[in-house]
């Protein structure tokens, strides 16, 4: 089993609309949580952290559910710029970083 | 941005020959990393490094060694290249609060 699962989409979405995906994480002792912004053909950049109280960050919000070993992302208002890869990725300890495959988003005009 | 920088960014080899990627960084930040990235996979790491000469194996170490001998330089080496190590390879360091990649070297095994 993958340390860390994302649906891999692609979401397909117009401008102006809601997206929301999940990713699940199998190591019940993760520390911290993060969601990472890939372009095409570029490196990852960090989108934000995940909060175990959930975050928001302009039109994007993170939920944390411990519980359920998942983590989301919503991206309201969708933008042309929004459209990337969104890696999922989980801090399990001191040093190791497991990333998701990620879930592609399309948005169109 | 964080600095990191990879050498080469593009590289086409044959297979059998050895090839090394640099990673470089000016941010002084204990851990480095190697991944790999390839399609439906996301990032694999390859290698990482604690410190100065301390480095481990991660998920996908096979065929692939590393030597830290400075805290700002971090080297990957394909002993004997194969074409299923084509990839794109990204360094990252780790810092207080985020990690941060370098721009990634594509990396062709012919």
């Amino acid at each position: 089993r993958k340390e860390v699962e994302q649906d891999p989409g692609p979401f397909n979405v117009p401008e102006g609309a809601t997206v929301a995906f999940n990713c699940t994480y199998s190591n019940s002792a993760s520390q911290s949580f993060f969601w990472y912004r890939q372009d095409c053909r570029k490196e990852p950049k960090l989108l934000m952290s995940v909060y175990s109280s959930g975050n928001e960050d302009g039109r994007f919000t993170a939920q944390l559910n411990r519980a359920s070993q998942y983590i989301s992302l919503l991206i309201r208002d969708s933008k042309l710029s929004d459209s990337a890869t969104y890696l999922c990725v989980v801090n399990s300890n001191d040093y190791k970083l497991s990333f998701g495959a990620g879930t592609t988003v399309t948005v169109r005009a | 941005d964080a600095g990191i920088t990879q050498s080469p960014r593009h590289k086409v080899t044959e297979t059998g020959t050895p090839v090394t990627l640099r990673c470089h960084q000016t941010e002084n930040h204990r851990y480095m990393y190697w991944y790999r990235q390839d399609p439906g996979h996301g990032l694999r790491l390859i290698h990482y490094s604690y410190g100065v000469k301390d480095t481990d194996k991660g998920e996908v170490s096979d065929g692939y060694s590393v030597s830290r001998s400075k805290t700002e330089d971090f080297l990957l080496t394909l002993e004997s290249a194969t074409s299923s190590q084509t990839s794109v390879y990204f360094c990252a360091t780790r810092g207080p609060t985020e990690a941060f990649f370098g721009q990634g070297t594509r990396l062709t095994v012919v």
